[in-house]
C-alpha cells in the first residue's frame, strides 16, 4: 500500500518563475493539506483540499493557489516566486473519519535563486 | 500561533528512557494532544495522540497530567534512529482539523 507520494522531489527556479507541485494521497484517504517548512522551522498550513474545493486556508497570499482532482490527487501552485518561498512542501493526506492521523509524504524541497 | 511549549533540544543515552515534556496551559476540554517527529529531510511521522487518559502503542507512551495542562513523550529505550525533531500539537479530534507545528524538540541519541 503506497503512502503519501511527491513529486519532483527536488526542483530549482529563479525569482518570478512559477511551479506546481504534485501528491497522490494515501490509499483510501480523501483529503489532502499543503505545508511549507522553512529551513530549522516547522510546518505552517497553506490549505486544504475536500471534494474538490479549499476547505481551510492558512496565512499565504493568492499567489499559494491549489487544485484537487477527482481521484482525490492535488496540486500546488505558486506563481511569482520569491527567494522567501525556498522550503520543503509537505503534502498530508487523511481520511475524514474518527481517526484524525495525518499522513506525510516526504515532501518537494523547492529552491528559489 | 502554536499552542504548544516545548523545550529546544534534548540528549539522551541510547538504550535508556527518553522524556521530552510540553507545555499546552491553554488547551481546550475537546482538543486531544498529538506527537509528531520529523527525522532530517524526511516527512513528519505520526507517534501518538491522548484526550485525558495515558496512552501506549507500540513506538512510545503519552502521559497526560490531570489538569491536562502538560504532558510527556516517553520513548522508552532510544535507539539511534530516534534521533529527530519531536513536534507536540494540540488539536481538535476530527481528521479535517489542521495541524499548528511550533519549532519542537530536536532530540539528539548518542552512544
Amino acid at each position: 500500500d503506497a503512502g503519501v507520494t511527491q513529486s519532483p522531489t527536488h526542483l530549482i527556479k529563479t525569482r518570478g518563475q512559477q511551479v506546481t507541485l504534485r501528491c497522490s494521497p494515501k490509499s483510501g484517504h480523501d483529503t489532502v493539506s499543503w505545508y511549507q517548512q522553512a529551513l530549522g522551522q516547522g510546518p505552517q498550513f497553506i490549505f486544504q483540499y475536500y471534494e474538490e474545493e479549499e476547505r481551510q486556508r492558512g496565512n499565504f497570499p493568492d499567489r499559494f493557489s491549489g487544485h484537487q482532482f477527482p481521484n482525490y490527487s492535488s496540486e500546488l501552485n505558486v506563481n511569482a516566486l520569491l527567494l522567501g518561498d525556498s522550503a520543503l512542501y509537505l503534502c498530508a493526506s487523511l481520511n475524514r473519519g474518527p481517526d484524525g492521523e495525518l499522513f506525510f509524504g516526504e515532501g518537494s524541497r523547492l529552491t528559489v535563486l | 500561533d502554536a499552542k504548544t511549549t516545548q523545550p529546544t533540544s534534548m540528549d539522551c543515552a541510547e538504550g535508556r528512557a527518553a522524556n521530552l515534556p510540553c507545555n499546552h496551559s491553554t488547551i481546550s476540554g475537546n482538543e486531544y494532544v498529538y506527537w509528531y517527529r520529523q527525522i532530517h529531510s524526511q516527512g513528519p511521522q505520526y507517534i501518538i495522540h491522548g484526550l485525558k487518559n495515558n496512552e501506549t502503542n507500540e513506538m512510545a507512551s503519552l502521559i497526560i497530567t490531570e489538569d491536562r495542562k502538560s504532558s510527556t513523550l516517553i520513548l522508552p529505550h532510544a535507539t539511534l534512529r530516534d534521533t529527530a525533531v519531536y513536534y507536540c500539537i494540540v488539536r481538535v479530534d476530527g481528521g479535517y482539523n489542521k495541524l499548528i507545528f511550533g519549532a519542537g524538540t530536536r532530540l539528539a541519541v548518542h552512544p
